[in-house]
């Protein structure tokens, strides 16, 4: 059974560019959360897709986007990139429960570099 | 906002044992996750408290105390393989599952 998975692995972009990054969540998973994590610091939540929709936001401005497939894949979009975009960007799969005590799994990430 | 704090790094040696603290302020509070982090890898879950008290799991073991707002992770007969940052993370109540509070994480390095 594949985990979590995330494409591509790296990646150099230049300020004022535009990125996508996928995730495939694991098996039987329908909730994808996804996660900016800079150099040193503890990951932070940027969004969440449940049923195709941005279901809870975190305090990231709207250069950053996204988009869930009806096979529960998911896509993080940001625009108009900055060197502060540098980080490794994690997705994490879950399943739509409240209060849900199981694991929440995470892909390897995307290691984003912006020159 | 929800504040969550724990030491940047800690040190100690093979086969000895390591305390990792965590401290949180946040409203709504519901539980607490620990999760162990390698260098390019993704986090992987430890251990999960809700209610007070210890919970074991083999060498790790997860405290919580909700009235003070505290938690530590125990980690015992160290191995080199324990070097890794650990990530204190909190869920607030009513939140999906996916929706966590991290801490900075604690980078601890084990010695021969």
């Amino acid at each position: 059974d594949a985990g979590v998975t995330q494409s591509p692995t790296h990646l150099i972009k230049t300020r004022g560019q535009q990125v996508t990054l996928r995730c495939s969540p694991k098996s039987g998973h329908d909730t994808v959360s996804w996660y900016q994590q800079a150099l040193g610091q503890g990951p932070q939540f940027i969004f969440q897709y449940y049923e195709e929709e941005e279901r809870q936001r975190g305090n990231f401005p709207d250069r950053f986007s996204g988009h869930q497939f009806p096979n529960y894949s998911s896509e993080l979009n940001v625009n108009a990139l900055l060197l502060g975009d540098s980080a490794l960007y994690l997705c994490a799969s879950s399943l739509d429960l409240t209060g849900y005590t199981g694991e929440l799994f995470f892909g390897e990430g995307s290691r984003l570099t912006v020159l | 906002g929800q504040n969550i704090d724990q030491p940047t790094e800690m040190t100690a040696t093979e086969g000895a044992i390591v305390q990792i603290n965590c401290t949180y302020q946040t409203s709504g509070f519901n539980g607490l996750f620990w999760y162990q982090q390698h260098a390019g890898e993704a986090p992987t879950f430890l251990s999960y408290n809700v209610l007070d008290g210890l919970e074991e799991k083999g060498r790790f073991s997860s405290f919580l105390s909700r009235s003070k707002g505290y938690s530590y992770l125990l980690l015992k007969e160290l191995q080199m393989k324990d070097s890794a940052s650990y990530l204190c993370a909190v869920i607030l109540r009513g939140s999906t599952l996916g929706r966590l509070y991290f801490g900075r994480g604690t980078q601890l390095t084990v010695w021969p």
